[in-house]
């Protein structure tokens, strides 16, 4: 059972449209993070953030923003979808202490832009 | 600085038959190892973990995974595999000095054939 919820599971939208795809978790982690992954399946990380007001841009370059006002929610915005943007985008979170415990994924978004 | 190679980007192999998907790390220090699946148009869920002490980890589904320190592989296995195997399979590694930020390996895609 997911307490990592991630909306829409799809979206198809037109370009130049602002989007903004949604991440919420119930277990009171204070780290999360944004991966891009592609067809051919490696994941990018492209934000995470460790915690309130915390934001970090990731290992791969991404026009999208994200912000932490909250410590569930972890929304990732694009402010003019092009087509280059249609993937999948994969929301997880993780606990603070130490790196023993792993991240719990969302079911992700699979964004199409036309 | 730490690294995930999966050494296969497909396997196929028949229902009922082994399988072993072979993943190999880089670290510098002392690494938690982890093993996730992911099934079509899903997150990724956690398979099982290394954190310490015995070296074979069992984990949900039938797969293990055995932690070589010497060949620094973390390789996973089934026994008899079935077609609901079929799936992508991530390799994942950190440490204590990383924060918690686990770096992926590149995925294998599992493909069960009747």
């Amino acid at each position: 059972e997911a307490d990592i919820y991630q909306t829409p599971r799809y979206l198809v939208i037109g370009t130049g449209k602002k989007i903004t795809l949604e991440c919420s978790q119930t277990m009171g982690h204070d780290k999360m993070y944004w991966y891009q992954q592609d067809p051919g399946m490696e994941l990018h990380l492209i934000h995470y953030s460790y915690g309130v007001n915390s934001t970090e841009k990731g290992d791969l370059s991404s026009e999208s923003t994200v912000s932490r006002i909250r410590t569930e929610h972890f929304p990732l915005t694009l402010e003019s979808a092009r087509p280059s943007h249609t993937s999948q985008y994969l929301c997880a979170s993780s606990e603070s202490d130490g790196g023993a415990v792993g991240y719990t994924f969302g079911s992700g978004t699979r964004l199409t832009v036309v | 600085a730490q690294s995930v190679t999966q050494l296969d980007s497909q396997v196929p192999v028949f229902e009922e038959a082994p399988v072993e998907l072979r993943c190999n790390y880089s670290s510098s220090v002392s690494v938690y190892l982890f093993w996730y699946v992911q099934y079509p148009n899903q997150g990724l869920q956690l398979l099982l973990k290394y954190l310490s002490g015995s070296t074979l980890v069992k984990g949900i589904n039938g797969f293990e995974a055995e932690f070589n320190k010497s060949q620094t592989s973390f390789h996973l296995r089934k026994p008899s595999v079935h077609i609901s195997d079929t799936a992508e399979y991530f390799c994942a590694v950190t440490n204590n000095n990383a924060g918690n930020m686990l770096t992926f390996g590149g995925g294998t895609r599992l493909m069960v054939k009747p």
